[in-house]
């Protein structure tokens, strides 16, 4: 089993449309990353969460951190086709010296 | 700067073949993690390395052994390799446990 558990596992929309993608677990983490992954190349982060509750918007993009520090979600607003990708959620758990990471979610979006 | 680099880009091996892939950074990283992506997935550490010279194992390490001689270079290696060793190995640094990790651009590996 994962221990971070993302849905959905794929999803395609169309341009302009609005998406949420979840990211949860039954484990505490100290901080949570998102990073975005583009065919052919490895992940890249897109933001960092810490505290419970935080939510944090990069352009159309909005994090939240679950206020128990177990879930996270990523909501993106008029999606376009340069969202495409797979989206990962990471935590770490304290003491870790590791991510821990989720399953992923394929978004594709159509023009 | 290069960032993250691996080498090599792919690889087709028979079961039983050994093989060493060799991640590269220039950011002066201390943490260093090799992962697997397989689909559905996500991505899986197998090793990982907290500074020259130290190595720990991951969530799935059996079958793989590393090496960080040197603070720049983490070696990931096979000694027997197996059908269920096909898969796609990133490698990824960082300056600490809670900082950005950096990725390679990845090597896909098949056993046949």
């Amino acid at each position: 089993t994962q221990l971070l558990e993302q849905s959905p596992q794929f999803l395609s929309i169309q341009e302009g449309e609005n998406l949420t993608v979840y990211c949860n677990s039954s484990s505490v983490f100290s901080s949570l990353q998102w990073y975005r992954q583009e065919p052919g190349e490895g992940p890249v982060l897109l933001v960092t969460v810490v505290t419970g509750g935080e939510v944090k918007k990069l352009k159309r993009l909005t994090f939240q951190f679950g206020d128990a520090r177990k879930d996270s979600s990523l909501h993106i607003t008029a999606a376009q086709p340069g969202d495409t990708g797979l989206y990962l959620c990471a935590g770490l758990q304290t003491g870790a010296n590791n991510l821990f990471f989720g399953t992923g979610t394929r978004l594709t979006v159509i023009p | 700067n290069a960032g993250v680099t691996q080498t090599p880009k792919f690889r087709v091996l028979k079961t039983g073949q050994s093989m060493t892939l060799l991640c590269a950074q220039d950011m002066n990283h201390e943490y260093m993690y090799w992962y697997r992506q397989d689909p559905g997935m996500g991505l899986r550490l197998i090793h990982y390395s907290v500074g020259e010279g130290t190595t720990a194992k991951g969530e799935v390490p059996d079958g793989y052994n590393v090496s960080r001689l040197k603070k720049q270079n983490f070696l990931l290696g096979l000694e027997s390799a197996a059908p269920s060793q096909t898969s796609v190995y990133f490698c990824a640094s960082s300056q600490s446990r809670v900082l950005e990790q950096f990725f390679g651009p990845g090597t896909r590996l098949t056993v046949l």
